[in-house]
């Protein structure tokens, strides 16, 4: 069974430049979320999606990030402008349904530089 | 708001030895404890998990001790290795009807000595 796809795997950019990661869930899973993990730190949930709905962006800066999940599938995730702060690991997980012990499968994430 | 605080941050112990990596959490509305095991470049995995109506989980060489009343768990690895060198985190889910949110740990980067 595939895991969990993310491209690309490092992007440095300058600040207040835009950048956009994408992310390939397993097949089948309906539940797909977004992580920041900055360096030391453990992730941080930023968005939850079920099928191609949002449960919850609580934690989403929605003035410079923005996600969508077209078709219940592929997700991408958008940052503009990036700012200094921005420079984390970006990842991507799935779970086959989102409830009960479901467990979420983690994909190798994206390097993001903002220099 | 840090909902789960992880100790220590860094350990070292030769092999064979028993590192512990200890939770405490806040949340009384967590149901759902995981651990998670990560190496360089790549995401975290699922290594353990448990509920708070058990005290204890044992699989193969990982132990989670659970003490529901204290709000603490921990993880014990018996006769570690060097291949277990690690960051391990652990994480707690918010029972709720909004979905299956973690709550993760500062993280604990293990090495253990040959």
């Amino acid at each position: 069974e595939a895991g969990v796809a993310q491209s690309p795997r490092y992007k440095i950019i300058e600040k207040r430049q835009s950048v956009a990661f994408w992310c390939n869930p397993i097949s089948g899973h309906a539940t797909l979320y977004w992580y920041q993990q900055i360096l030391g730190q453990g992730p941080k949930l930023l968005i939850q999606f079920q099928n191609n709905g949002v449960v919850d962006d609580s934690q989403l800066p929605k003035d410079r990030f923005s996600a969508e999940r077209l078709k219940g599938v592929d997700s991408t995730l958008k940052i503009q402008p990036a700012k200094l702060e921005d420079s984390a690991v970006y990842l991507c997980a799935s779970s086959p349904t989102g409830g009960g012990s479901d467990t979420q499968y983690f994909g190798p994430g994206t390097r993001l530089t903002v220099l | 708001q840090q909902q789960v605080k992880q100790s220590p941050q860094s350990l070292i112990v030769q092999k064979g030895g028993i590192p512990i990596i200890n939770c405490a959490y806040e949340n009384t509305a967590f149901d759902y404890f995981p651990w998670y095991q990560q190496f360089p470049g790549k995401g975290p995995a699922l290594l353990i998990a448990i509920r708070p109506d058990v005290s204890e989980k044992k699989e193969g060489r990982f132990t989670i001790s659970f003490n529901k009343s204290a709000k603490q768990f921990s993880l014990h690895i018996m006769d570690s290795q060097p291949g277990d060198s690690a960051t391990y985190f652990c994480a707690a889910r918010r029972n709720n009807n909004a979905g299956n949110m973690l709550t993760f740990g500062g993280g604990t980067r293990l090495m253990v000595k040959p």
